[in-house]
């Protein structure tokens, strides 16, 4: 029973480069959101899907794209690192009274 | 718009003992969810306890119960019975269901310590 799997666990970028966050759900969830974790701010939201297909921007979603071409997958893009994007950053999978994360993956942009 | 408000940035409890971890929000939507998450130290977000806005009674699991009071607007999470394992960051969340979505609002969160 995997639950949400995220990948990597931890990274380190240089300004300018391009990643890609991955994160897969088991429990057949329609609804994935990416947030980012900073000190102090608790969880703000990147983006979000409601269903394959479909994705929305979050809080704050600049500088990150997303794409859902299966229920199960909802990789997070980061176009160009910046500095700024150094965080901690957490998919989730939900449905109704359930939300559950993935272990998050610690990013740093050097 | 949705906002959750945690006022307590730490609290501090003796084995044993219950707490209580506050957690006020703001919505005008009647439809909404409330979602507790432990964080230790080793990052995961951890669910806790679940209410909805339309529940008759307090949600409960094990030791973790929410009190719900919908005039105050507040989802209060007692601890009962404190361990050294509960030690950790505690963050309350709502969930907004306007527009289809299901985003999920968090608090600043609480850091918990649980003394010996």
């Amino acid at each position: 029973n995997a639950g949400v799997t995220q990948t990597p666990k931890f990274q380190v970028l240089k300004t300018g480069q391009s990643m890609t966050l991955q994160c897969a759900q088991d429990m057949n969830h329609e609804y994935m959101s990416w947030y980012r974790q900073d000190p102090g701010m608790g969880l703000r939201l990147i983006h979000y899907s409601v269903g394959a297909g479909i994705t929305d921007q979050g809080e704050v979603p600049n500088g990150y794209n997303v794409s859902r071409s299966t229920t199960e997958d909802f990789p997070l893009r980061l176009l160009s690192a910046a500095p700024s994007q150094t965080s901690v950053y957490f998919c989730a999978s939900s449905t109704g009274q359930e939300a559950f994360f993935g272990q998050g993956t610690r990013l740093t942009v050097v | 718009a949705q906002k959750i408000t945690q006022t307590q940035p730490g609290m501090f409890v003796q084995e044993k003992e219950a707490v209580t971890l506050d957690c006020t929000y703001d919505t005008s939507d009647p439809s909404y969810g409330l979602f507790w998450y432990k964080q230790p130290s080793s990052g995961e977000m951890i669910f806790l306890i679940y209410q909805g806005s339309y529940d008759q009674q307090n949600a409960t699991e094990g030791r973790y119960s929410l009190n719900f009071q919908k005039a105050r607007k507040s989802a209060n999470l007692v601890i009962s019975a404190s361990q050294l394992g509960d030690s950790a960051m505690y963050f309350c969340a709502m969930r907004d269901y306007q527009g289809g979505s299901e985003k999920l609002v968090f608090g600043k969160g609480t850091k918990l310590t649980v003394n010996p």
